[in-house]
This record gives C-alpha cells, sequence and structure tokens, in this order.
C-alpha cells in the first residue's frame, strides 16, 4: 500500500522549534516531488512548502526563512524544520505526494497521497 | 500570495447537480491550467478529485467534473449522493511557481 506516515508534532514555545517527518512506503519515493501542507483548527488548507526531485525547494511567504524542507532519499523520509514558531504556526500538518512522477514544477500541487496528519500546537 | 476565492457553502438535493467555483487572478487560475480540486471529511486528509483543471485521477467517479473559464475554476458533482457532503478546496499553481489554495466550500446533500 502507498503511504505517508508524519511524526514529529506536539507542544512547542513560541519562538521554538520542531522537527517533523514524514515516512513514505509503497512508491518509489526519489520519482515525486513531496509538500507539506498545514490545516489550523477550525481553518482551510494552506500549501507551506514543495521539494522537487533534484531537491529545488519552495515555500509559501508566511513560511519563507523560518522552515526548511529536506528530504533523504535513501531512507524515503521527508521532513520539515520550523524555526521561530508563533501561535500562527498552530496546525495539523499534512505530507503529500505529487500525483505525477515529474520535475515540471506546476505539477508539483497536485498531491494524491496525503498522510494522516501531525499536530503542531504553539503555546505558553 | 492570495488565497483563492471560493463561496463558503453550497447545497443541493440528492440526484442534483452542483456547481462551485474557485476564482483566482491572471497570475494563478486564469494563468495556468494547473488547478486541482479536493474533497476532504472532517478529522480527514483530503482526496483529490481533479487535476490539470479536467483530469480525474484513477479511482474518481466521473460524477466529479472540472472545467476554466478565465480565472475561475468550477467543479461539477452531478448526481449528488449523501456521501458528496463534505468540504471541498481548489488549488492552483501561481506565477510565483508556488501553490496556493482556495478557502473552502462546504456542500450540504440535502
Amino acid at each position: 500500500d502507498v503511504q505517508l506516515l508524519e511524526s514529529g508534532g506536539g507542544l512547542v514555545q513560541p519562538g521554538g522549534s520542531l522537527r517533523l517527518s514524514c515516512a513514505a512506503s509503497g512508491f518509489t519515493f526519489n520519482n515525486f516531488a513531496m509538500n507539506w501542507v498545514r490545516q489550523a483548527p477550525g481553518k482551510g488548507l494552506e500549501w507551506v512548502s514543495a521539494i522537487g526531485r533534484s531537491g529545488g525547494t519552495y515555500y509559501a511567504d508566511s513560511v519563507q526563512g523560518r522552515f526548511t524542507i529536506s528530504r533523504d532519499d535513501i531512507r524515503n523520509t521527508l521532513f520539515l524544520e520550523m524555526n521561530s514558531l508563533s501561535a500562527e504556526d498552530t496546525a495539523v500538518y499534512y505530507c503529500a505526494k505529487a500525483l505525477l512522477p515529474t520535475a515540471w514544477v506546476p505539477n508539483y500541487y497536485s498531491m494524491d497521497i496525503w498522510g494522516e496528519g501531525t499536530t503542531v500546537t504553539v503555546s505558553s | 500570495q492570495s488565497a483563492l476565492t471560493q463561496d463558503a457553502s453550497v447545497s443541493g438535493s440528492r440526484g442534483q447537480s452542483i456547481t462551485m467555483s474557485c476564482t483566482g487572478t491572471s497570475s494563478d487560475v486564469g494563468g495556468y491550467d494547473y488547478v486541482s480540486w479536493y474533497q476532504q471529511y472532517p478529522g480527514k486528509a483530503p482526496k483529490v478529485l481533479i487535476y490539470d483543471v479536467s483530469k480525474r485521477p484513477s479511482g474518481i467517479s466521473n460524477r466529479f467534473s472540472g472545467s476554466k473559464s478565465g480565472n475561475t475554476a468550477s467543479l461539477t458533482i452531478s448526481g449528488l449522493q449523501a456521501e458528496d457532503e463534505a468540504t471541498y478546496y481548489c488549488s492552483s499553481y501561481t506565477r510565483s511557481g508556488l501553490g496556493v489554495f482556495g478557502g473552502g466550500t462546504r456542500l450540504t446533500v440535502l
């Protein structure tokens, strides 16, 4: 089965840091771009970041300079390093796989496989 | 980047067809044919229904269809069923090379 499993969420104080992981299985991980998408409590989806097959990275304005996306194609794992966290970053964080095995950036943002999400709460 | 604009809610009766919209600008929806639609149930991860404006991934019912005119993309659901009651999100590629979602439309099936 194709599967994504996030981990690393939790409670962190404002200004703190957290590293999320997403373990992939059931598909050729290095063939696909990967994304992080978040959803604040009771709110809609917000695209956060993407990483291409060759490691090119893309960030929403709201996290640029604070978050870093990376991937380990040996361990089939996606990461999101989050720094300078604030209450506005409180959300469920999903990792999601690009639908098509392509290096064409516009296709990065059609996502067919999603994890169950990991919850990040920023609060003192 | 600004979120795409979706109606907050829409409703329809079982068996009917409904269409919901997703409005952006020439820098996203209007400029590229890379609009996707997702269905999300409460507490669950989203599921892709449509990509590249009108393409359906394998396994998605042909009751779901997508289209685009100018800066507005549309999702049509025909033969409404009770299980279609969910929140629907559109997304698009943007001129800045990033992704953006709409605010979501809550569908009620009467």
